[in-house]
Order: structure tokens, then sequence, then C-alpha cells
């Protein structure tokens, strides 16, 4: 069975980086095909996809947040962390981690507030 | 303002066959298969299609995909009330900085 599940800060303040941890059972990223992505959800609004890293450590990133964002997986610890700089109120959502390309087996997000 | 466009609300008594389009271009669903997902209230999303019209296992096969040029399609047969819930449409775009993947607006359809 795979599970996936967010953890981080639920309260950042405007200009801090974000970092969120994904850590995942049932499925190993040493095995060949295997992606893991971040998708968010501001409150009310539609799903934005965000960055997906593959077993290789080919990365995939919104073009829009290229310049913010930086996915990075730990292997040995079954984790794919979520970096976002230069956060800012408009960030405000629901990010979940998701297995597969397309995403199929989602976690149960984590709800991040930026305010000051 | 999304890539790809999805009718921001559809509806259908119960029994009913009900589709939700999904709009977008060459370089998106024109190129690459698309997936759609269902998100209850309060939930992460489920996957219902991919690759265009095939159903993972345990999706009813009242759920159906369906594609044409740069435009896809989810139908909903003998909707029923625990049908009333979001829907969203997903594929990969061949975009000019790299391929990234691109969400649809959303699709709340209602049961009458």
């Amino acid at each position: 069975q795979i599970t996936l599940k967010e953890s981080g800060p639920t309260l950042v303040k405007p200009t801090q980086t974000l970092t969120l941890t994904c850590t995942f059972s049932g499925f190993s990223l040493a095995t060949s095909g295997v992606a893991v992505g971040w998708i968010r959800q501001p409150p009310g609004k539609a799903l934005e996809w965000l960055a997906l890293i593959y077993w290789d450590d080919d990365k995939r990133y919104n073009p829009s947040l290229r310049t913010r964002l930086t996915i990075t997986m730990d292997t040995s610890k079954d984790q794919v962390v979520l970096t976002m700089t230069n956060m800012d109120p408009v960030d405000t959502a629901t990010y979940f981690c998701a297995h597969g390309h397309p995403p199929e087996t989602w976690g149960q997000g984590t709800l991040v507030t930026v305010s000051s | 303002q999304s890539v790809l466009t999805q009718p921001p609300s559809a509806s259908g008594t119960p029994g009913q066959r009900v589709t939700i389009s999904c709009s977008g271009s060459r370089s998106n669903i024109g190129s690459n298969p698309v997936s759609w997902y269902q998100q209850l209230p309060g939930t992460a999303p489920k996957l219902l299609i991919y690759s265009d019209n095939l159903r993972p296992s345990g999706v009813p096969d009242r759920f159906s995909g369906s594609k044409s040029g740069t435009s896809a399609s989810l139908a909903i047969s003998g909707l029923q009330s625990e049908d009333e819930t979001d829907y969203y449409c997903a594929v990969w775009d061949d975009g000019l900085s790299g391929p990234y993947v691109v969400f649809g607006g959303g699709t709340k359809l209602t049961v009458l």
C-alpha cells in the first residue's frame, strides 16, 4: 500500500523560505520509473502543479515558479523535500505531494499560511 | 488563468449522463495523455482517468474519458448524488522551457 504524508510549518512569514517534506512508504524512489511531485491548492481555488522528481534525479518545475522552487530526494529516508523561497501571502495554500506521473496516490495535504 | 479551460460548473439529474470538457492546445492535450481527478471537499484529489480513457482499479465504469485533437472530456453516466463535487483535468505541456504539468481550472458538478 502506497502512502505519502506532508510535513512542515503551518505558518511562515513573508519573504521567508518554506521547506516541506514528503515522507512516503510502499515504493522506492530508487526504482526505475518512479516519480514524486508537489501540487498546491489555495483555499477555494484550483490545483496548481509545482514540481516533480524522478528516480534518476531528473527534475521538472512549473516555469512560472521555477526560480523559487527546489525539489530534492533522500532515498535512504524515503523522503522528497520541496523548498520555496521568498514566500508571499498569495502562496497560502494546501500543499500536496503525490506518487506517479500523472499523480496517482496523494498525501492528505498540509495547509501553509503566509502571514506576518 | 489556467492553460487548460474547463467550464466552472456543470449539472445533471440523478441517472443522467453529463460531460465535462477540457480545452487545451497542441503543446499539451494535442501531444500528451490526459488525466482526470475527482476532489471531494476537504480531501486530496483522486485519480479517475489516466492516459485519456483508462480507469484505475476501483473506479466505476460510469466514469469514462475521451480526447479529440486539443480537447478532452470526462463523461459520467448514471449520475449519483455522491458525484456532486469538483473535477480537474491535467496533462503534460511541452513548454519551451521544458515539460511541466498543467491542471484545468476545475469544474463543480451539481446533481439537481
